[in-house]
């Protein structure tokens, strides 16, 4: 089975600009995660989708950020405008059905963003 | 969400098991135990969890103190290829997005 895919795997862009990450979930499963993770702050999870409906958005570090999920194949991240301090790896994350509170979670190879 | 404390590091020899400490003393009733593992810059990866019972799987075996305010996770013959930062979080039974990953434990297994 193919696990959940990230695009693009590194983008780099300059201050200002538009980026939009794009995560597809494992096949079924029905809770999706975005985590970013730098070497001063870790792993933090911004927001989180249950059948496509936000959950929990407070990680979202600002208005710059904004996730969708327009359907249960597909959702997108997208920084504007981008900042050098938003240089980071993004992940995203599934879970199984009805176990997004409690199952594991499979995560992507992440897409690493660099803000020159 | 109860937070978890590891070691920063420790050193495992090859083919030797590993045992890694996490303690998360304010741990509530619903919440579980996870493992996860990164390798270099990879995704984490799911490697058990738990609520009360000790549980073992073709990865690793998860032991939970009865006051369930500490675990270890242990990898019975830990290889060169589990090198990697090993994180203890514990998660909501009712909301997901509130586990954290803390700072983690880096294993380096050495030959």
């Amino acid at each position: 089975d193919a696990g959940v895919i990230q695009s693009p795997r590194h983008e780099v862009t300059e201050m200002g600009q538009e980026v939009t990450l794009r995560c597809k979930p494992i096949s079924g499963h029905d809770y999706l995660f975005w985590y970013r993770q730098t070497m001063m702050r870790g792993l933090e999870l911004l927001i989180y989708f249950n059948n496509n409906v936000p959950i929990d958005d407070s990680g979202m570090p600002e208005d710059r950020f904004s996730a969708k999920m327009p359907n249960a194949s597909f959702s997108t991240l997208k920084i504007q405008p981008s900042e050098p301090r938003d240089s980071a790896v993004y992940f995203c994350a599934s879970s199984p059905p009805g176990r997004g509170h409690t199952g594991e979670l499979f995560f992507g190879e992440g897409s690493r963003l660099t803000v020159l | 969400d109860a937070k978890t404390t590891q070691p920063t590091s420790m050193d495992c020899a090859e083919g030797r098991a590993a045992n890694l400490p996490c303690n998360h003393s304010t741990i509530s009733g619903n919440e579980y135990v996870y493992w996860y593992r990164q390798i270099h810059s990879q995704g984490p990866q799911y490697i058990i969890h738990g609520l009360k019972n000790n549980e073992t799987n073709e990865m690793a075996s998860l032991i939970i103190t009865e006051d369930r305010k500490s675990s270890t996770l242990i990898l019975p013959h830990a290889t060169l290829r589990d090198t990697a930062v090993y994180y203890c979080i514990v998660r909501s039974g009712t909301n997901a997005g509130k586990s954290t990953f803390g700072d983690g434990t880096t294993l380096t297994v050495k030959p």
